[in-house]
């Protein structure tokens, strides 16, 4: 069975500018979450998908954006880069909802975004 | 709001000695707890789970932790680590809203 894919591997970008990142979840998942990873910060939640709908929200600004389409694969857009938004930016996927035995999360192995 | 607390930052550990880190959370309702390993260029991976019954949990590679839930804690332990266990290690914890939330991560150094 194929892994999380996400694409692309890495992004530079410019202030100012948007930028969409891509997640194709484990075949058979429903659910995808984005996080993004930074030095000292951790995994920090974006949001969470399940079924075309986000169920739950991190504390970011609204320049943070995403969707799930009906195959499952998720999209996530970032608008008005700012340099705080480099990190690495992960994606992961479950069967059902995080949080449910049995349903552990698969990450891929992300996107490094750089904004200068 | 929930929140997850990792202590130690950068661990730093000579091959055979024991190995424990801290996790401690903030939620007053029922959690389910986890510990993510990510190796370096691997992607992030499932070390083990606690969703309910024995509070001592194994998990793969001699891994285990324990869940407290007096001190809101589930620390990580190993008795005798490997080079191979050098990696980054995250604590999660998820509630009955399905956000699951990790800590800010654990750096373990093991020296051969």
């Amino acid at each position: 069975k194929a892994g999380v894919t996400q694409t692309p591997r890495y992004l530079i970008k410019t202030r100012g500018q948007q930028v969409t990142l891509s997640c194709s979840p484990i075949s058979g998942h429903r659910s995808v979450s984005w996080y993004q990873q930074t030095p000292g910060q951790g995994l920090q939640f974006l949001f969470e998908y399940f079924s075309e709908t986000q169920r739950n929200k991190g504390n970011f600004p609204g320049r943070f954006s995403g969707r799930q389409f009906s195959n499952s694969r998720s999209e996530m857009n970032v608008s008005t880069l700012e340099l705080g938004d480099s990190a690495l930016y992960l994606c992961a996927s479950s069967l059902d909802p995080p949080g449910q035995d049995n349903s552990p999360l698969h990450f891929g192995n992300g996107t490094r975004l750089t904004v200068t | 709001a929930q929140s997850v607390s990792q202590h130690n930052h950068h661990v730093i550990l000579s091959e055979a000695a024991s190995l424990e880190l801290g996790c401690n959370y903030s939620y007053g309702g029922t959690v389910n707890l986890f510990w993510y390993v990510q190796y370096p260029g691997q992607h992030l991976q499932l070390l083990l789970k606690y969703f309910s019954g024995d509070p001592l949990v194994k998990g793969i590679k001699g891994f285990e932790a324990e869940f407290i839930k007096s001190k809101f804690s589930f620390n990580l332990r190993k008795p005798s680590v490997q080079w191979s266990d050098t990696a980054e290690y995250f604590c999660a914890v998820t509630s009955v809203t399905g956000k699951l939330i990790f800590g800010q991560g654990t750096t373990l150094q093991v020296k051969p």
